[in-house]
């Protein structure tokens, strides 16, 4: 079992949606939960992070956090095609190495 | 602002040649610095990391290898490229000594091609 696991997509949803981006994690150890979004051919660019459970909120961004059932999310609220790009999970626990996720490809359609 | 540069950009390489890429950060001291190999469908693999100038460690064992000559100065090298090095080569930093080192600052990356 893969310490972090996120789908990979494609989810597509039409302009204006709400979008769940989601992954589920192993390690109990994990306490910060940061949310990457990466454009094609392009670095990732640190979006949100979390410290342990509960929500944060940043524009039309929530970063949600459940460590009880060891799930994370992302909402992106009335979303844009210039939302359209990969988004990555990330977690760390002791050590300051983070564990990412696949990453989940995101198409917003006009 | 900190700011983070990576170049080459593009790099196409025959097999066997050597390979020297190089990372640079502006804008902040004693940052913690990161390579990492994305392939297409793999997602980010850890490949160095460094708290500390001369200070390497490896996640990876394979014919890469990386040095810190200077505070924020990454360099990502090898002898004789594989055709299996291909990928797009991200370089990231941390800050260091704050407790903040879970954020990551990733550079636009090295795309290279091994032919």
């Amino acid at each position: 079992q893969k310490e972090v696991e996120q789908d990979p997509g494609p989810l597509s949803v039409p302009e204006g949606a709400i979008v769940s981006l989601n992954c589920t994690y192993s390690n109990s150890a994990f306490q910060y939960f940061m949310w990457y979004r990466q454009y094609s051919r392009k670095g990732p660019e640190l979006l949100m992070y979390t410290y342990s459970s509960g929500n944060k909120e940043d524009g039309r961004f929530t970063a949600q956090v459940d460590k009880s059932s060891k799930y994370i999310s992302l909402f992106i609220r009335d979303s844009q095609p210039s939302d359209s790009a990969t988004y990555l999970c990330a977690m760390v626990g002791g050590s300051y190495i983070p564990t990412f996720g696949r990453g989940t490809s995101l198409i917003v359609h006009p | 602002s900190q700011t983070i540069h990576q170049w080459p950009a593009t790099l196409v390489q025959p097999v066997g040649s050597p390979l020297s890429l190089e990372c640079t950060v502006e804008g902040t001291s004693n940052p913690n610095l990161y390579w990492y190999r994305q392939a297409a469908g793999r997602g980010l693999q850890l490949l160095f990391y460094s708290v500390g100038i001369g200070q390497i460690s490896s996640e990876v064992p394979q014919n890469l290898s990386a040095s810190r000559p200077q505070d924020r100065q990454f360099i990502l090298s090898s002898k004789k490229l594989l055709l299996s090095d291909s990928g797009f080569y991200l370089c990231a930093w941390s800050p260091g000594r704050t407790g903040r080192s879970y954020e990551q600052y990733f550079g636009p990356g090295t795309r290279l091609t091994v032919t």
